[in-house]
């Protein structure tokens, strides 16, 4: 099956710094690639994803690309807000396991202002 | 459009008892998947259910089961509740089968504590 490796935190910055969350994965042939954010109380919500190889998924100034050849997508964003404070998960999607989404532990990041 | 539904949000039962978790998806959403998050192991898939069948189980004991209705509604249950199932139960719906491509929408959860 599907398995990830993320940073687990906590993360914290201060306001308006720059992001980067690693994400690495192993997964059977070449799954599509999500980031989901889960705020407190919450559940996980889609933050952004990426169907194949060199694609780009952003959002909310947040971006990933789908690096096929280092098995990463990788988190990022360049000036981060108080209201960003929350956990991250990657997860590989589906792929030739059928086994569902995967996620990481998850990174709890803290934005202070 | 209505969000995921799960009920109750928040549920105390102990060792021994079983517990039912509901999900009502969004409107129009065939796919349900359930999983567990816990503080130690992250989020784990116990299942997932389209169109009424079971299309996937993760690595849970058999105390671990669900079903799914005509109407997309799912529900899960574990029996002989043991303390080390406390966690949130999440549940996620989409619109197909499967989460190649699909966006997955996730309910808020039910905090299940086991005394």
């Amino acid at each position: 099956g599907n398995s990830v490796t993320q940073m687990e935190g906590p993360v914290t910055l201060s306001e308006e710094a720059f992001l980067t969350i690693n994400c690495t994965y192993t997964a059977t042939g070449y799954p599509s690639l999500f980031w989901y954010v889960q705020y407190p109380g919450e559940g996980l919500q889609l933050l952004l994803k990426a169907t194949k190889a060199d694609d780009k998924g952003s959002n909310k100034g947040f971006e990933a690309t789908y690096r096929k050849e280092t098995t990463s997508f990788h988190l990022e964003k360049g000036s981060v807000q108080v209201s960003d404070s929350a956990v991250y998960f990657c997860a590989p999607g589906e792929g030739g396991g059928a086994d569902g989404l995967t996620f990481g532990k998850g990174t709890h990041l803290i934005i202070q202002p | 459009k209505a969000g995921v539904t799960q009920t109750p949000r928040y549920l105390i039962k102990t060792r021994g008892q079983q517990v039912t978790l509901s999900c009502s998806p969004i409107s129009g959403h065939r796919s349900v998947s359930w999983y567990q998050q816990t503080p130690g192991q992250g989020l784990q898939f116990l299942f997932e259910y389209f169109s009424e069948t079971q299309r996937n189980k993760g690595n849970f004991p058999g105390r671990f089961s669900g079903r799914q209705f005509s109407n997309s509604r799912s529900e899960m249950n574990v029996s002989t509740l043991e303390l080390g199932d406390s966690a949130l139960y999440l549940c996620a719906s989409s619109l197909g089968a499967g989460l190649v491509n699909t966006e997955a929408f996730f309910g808020q959860g039910t905090r299940l504590t086991v005394v």
